[in-house]
């Protein structure tokens, strides 16, 4: 266990509608990063937050958007869903400082868009 | 040129070969190396973290990095069919970034 909580789990939804990600980063990270992992794909990072702040982005859609709150959860928000939005989406924490090499990932949630 | 380059595999050793997994960088600044394993549509999981250059034992991994070469390698000794996994590499410098995976299949 990694101590990262992701919900849900499994997520089956229909093209056009919206869904929320959530994630519980290990006791005491302050960094989450999110990553898509489109099947049989390597790791696509989206984007990152430290302590609140957007820290870093990567290849995030326009139509994904995500935030981290006081208490450290963070939330994906997919809009407007396609086909191809179909992936694991996994949510990572980080330790303590910001330039810790540790990361650890969470069991991921499975979006399947029909 | 990528960042991090690995081969995908796919890898097939018999039960009990040494496996070796290997990845090679282009940015000298990495300072962190870090080998996840993934199993079928799950969350990697950490398996080996090093900072800066020299060997890491645990069990039957070793991990390698040779910053001079920018390559890293996985040792993986007396190979279990439960080993069959992708195995990531990751380095770290402010930012993450991951090999692809290499896909390893050990055969009973």
């Amino acid at each position: 266990d990694s101590g990262v909580t992701q919900t849900p789990k499994h997520l089956i939804t229909a093209t056009g509608q919206r869904v929320t990600l959530r994630c519980s980063p290990r006791s005491g990270d302050l960094s989450v990063y999110w990553y898509q992992q489109s099947l049989d794909q390597g790791l696509q990072f989206l984007i990152q937050y430290y302590n609140g702040e957007e820290r870093a982005k990567g290849n995030i859609l326009e139509r994904f958007s995500a935030q981290q709150f006081p208490d450290l959860h963070s939330e994906l928000n997919l809009s407007s869903l396609e086909l191809g939005d179909s992936a694991l989406y996994f949510c990572a924490s980080s330790g303590r400082t910001q330039n810790t090499g540790e990361l650890f990932f969470g069991e991921g949630s499975r979006l399947t868009v029909l | 040129q990528k960042e991090v380059e690995q081969d995908p595999g796919p890898l097939s050793v018999p039960e009990g070969a040494i496996v070796s997994l290997n990845c090679t960088y282009s940015n000298s600044a990495f300072q962190y190396f870090m080998w996840y394993r993934q199993y079928s549509r799950k969350g990697p999981e950490l398996l080996m973290y090093t900072y800066s250059s020299g060997n890491k034992e645990d069990g039957r991994f070793t991990a390698q990095v040779d910053k001079s070469s920018k390559y890293i390698s996985l040792f993986i000794r007396d190979s279990q069919p439960s080993d069959s996994a992708t195995y990531l590499c990751a380095m770290s410098f402010n930012k993450f970034y991951f090999g692809s995976g290499t896909k390893l299949n050990v055969k009973p």
